[in-house]
């Protein structure tokens, strides 16, 4: 079974400059999660989504941060515009369902802002 | 919220021997309790987890024990070998109740095995 692919795998940009990344759950699960983690630290989470739907996103820094997951497979989450402090490793990470409770994450993406 | 501490923050051990990490967690609601392991550029592996109507499990070298009642679990690695260095991650639902379940994490911890 193919695990969870994100792209692309490492990102460089300038202050102010948007971002975009991409997240391909494990075929034929429902639920979607956008995890942060600042270097030295655990994830933290961004966004949960259930299908198409959004299921928690109070922790979205939400004037800069998007996320859509429109047809419930893939997911994007754009920051625009970015700042420093955004430089992180973006996981996504995907259950089978809200019942499921097991995550599998993705090898993540390396974003560095200067 | 949940919120979870994890000790220590590094742990090194000679090869062969055991090692073991510990979490505290704020929310007695909380039900599931998983591990996680991530390597240098990896994304978090899960290795083990419990649920709250049991009080240990044990995959081979692996296991993990649930005290509800002084709220805390641990993860206890035995017979150590190289391969487990790595970064340890323990964690639990964000928010009780079944209002949504994504994780919020220990801040990890660094495991080194000294040959």
């Amino acid at each position: 079974e193919a695990g969870v692919a994100q792209s692309p795998r490492y990102k460089i940009i300038e202050k102010r400059q948007s971002v975009a990344f991409w997240c391909n759950p494990i075929s034929g699960h429902a639920t979607l999660y956008w995890y942060q983690q600042i270097l030295g630290q655990g994830p933290k989470l961004l966004i949960q989504f259930q299908n198409n739907g959004v299921v928690d996103d109070s922790q979205l820094p939400k004037d800069r941060f998007s996320a859509e997951r429109l047809k419930g497979v893939d997911s994007t989450l754009k920051i625009q515009p970015a700042k420093l402090e955004d430089s992180a490793v973006y996981l996504c990470a995907s259950s089978l369902d809200r019942l499921g409770l097991t995550q599998y994450f993705g090898p993540g993406t390396r974003l560095l802002v200067l | 919220g949940e919120n979870v501490e994890q000790h220590p923050s590094t742990l090194s051990v000679q090869e062969g021997d055991s090692a073991v990490i510990k979490c505290t967690y704020s929310d007695s609601a909380s039900n599931y309790f998983p591990w996680y392991k991530q390597e240098l550029g990896k994304g978090p592996q899960l290795i083990i987890d419990i649920r709250s109507n049991v009080g240990e499990k044990k995959d081979q070298r692996i296991a993990v024990t649930l005290n509800k009642t002084a709220k805390h679990f641990s993860l206890h690695i035995t017979e150590t070998q190289p391969e487990d260095s790595a970064v340890y991650f323990c964690a639990a639902p964000l928010l009780s109740g079944g209002g949504a379940d994504g994780l919020t994490f220990g801040k990890g911890t660094h495991l080194i095995i000294q040959p």
